[in-house]
């Protein structure tokens, strides 16, 4: 069974501190990660997503992808009240009768502090 | 770019009745798109894979005919709830891949649909 594990939380962080959400995964052949934000009631966002091991930066946002280790992680400079949401970690997986699927964490609730 | 459109945003209707859902790529092409069901404080949950022109692949679990899906364009896909339960309240979610784009596109996801059966 391929799987994408994330701790649920809540994660609490202080107004303006950086904020890390993490991401493990089991299966080797999964190669792009996403990331999304999904506000109570809403459907998801989509944040970052990255491919490649290393860095990526998009504003507050940075991704990190660590393959020989299975681990993606999302980090939010600055966080703001409005950041407070559930992120769900995804990556494509799962060969269904020749489909492919995005198998998802169960998302980690994260509350920014004012 | 890559919107998605989910339409209606909210349905409230009686036991016994069916709904149709609509989920349209607005400005890229989707030979496959995904529906989703979320009930509160709990993940996504996969329905079904939507191919254009092909039938829907259903994940374990979920009726068929129960959940009609239609997928007649590269922009269009629908999802039928056929003579709906309490039980199937829920917030249902689509979302559509672009086509031919490689192996690193990712799923954008519609508004979703709050679907309330009385």
């Amino acid at each position: 069974q391929k799987e994408v594990e994330q701790n649920s939380g809540p994660l609490s962080v202080p107004e303006g501190a950086i904020a890390s959400l993490n991401c493990t995964y089991s299966d080797r052949g999964s190669q792009s990660f996403f990331w999304y934000r999904q506000y109570s009631g809403k459907s998801p966002e989509l944040i970052m997503s990255i491919y490649s091991n290393g860095d990526k930066e998009d504003g507050r946002f940075t991704a990190q992808l660590n393959k020989a280790s299975q681990y993606v992680s999302l980090l939010i400079r600055d966080s703001q009240p409005s950041d407070s949401a559930t992120y769900l970690c995804a990556g494509w997986g799962g060969n269904t009768s020749g489909t492919y699927k995005y198998i998802f964490g169960t998302g980690t609730r994260l509350k920014v502090l004012a | 770019g890559a919107v998605v459109s989910q339409h209606p945003s909210r349905v409230i209707c009686k036991s016994g009745t069916s709904v149709k859902i609509e989920c349209r790529s607005l400005d890229f092409q989707a030979t496959t798109m995904f529906w989703y069901r979320q009930f509160p404080k709990q993940s996504l949950m996969l329905m079904a894979t939507s191919n254009e022109g092909s039938k829907a692949t259903y994940e374990q679990g979920v009726e068929k005919d129960k959940f009609l899906i239609n997928h007649a364009s590269l922009t269009l896909s629908t999802l039928t709830v056929t003579s709906a339960h309490p039980e199937d309240s829920s917030f249902y979610i689509c979302s559509a891949r672009p086509f031919g784009q490689g192996a690193h596109q990712p799923q954008h996801f519609g508004d979703g649909t709050r679907l309330s059966i009385l």
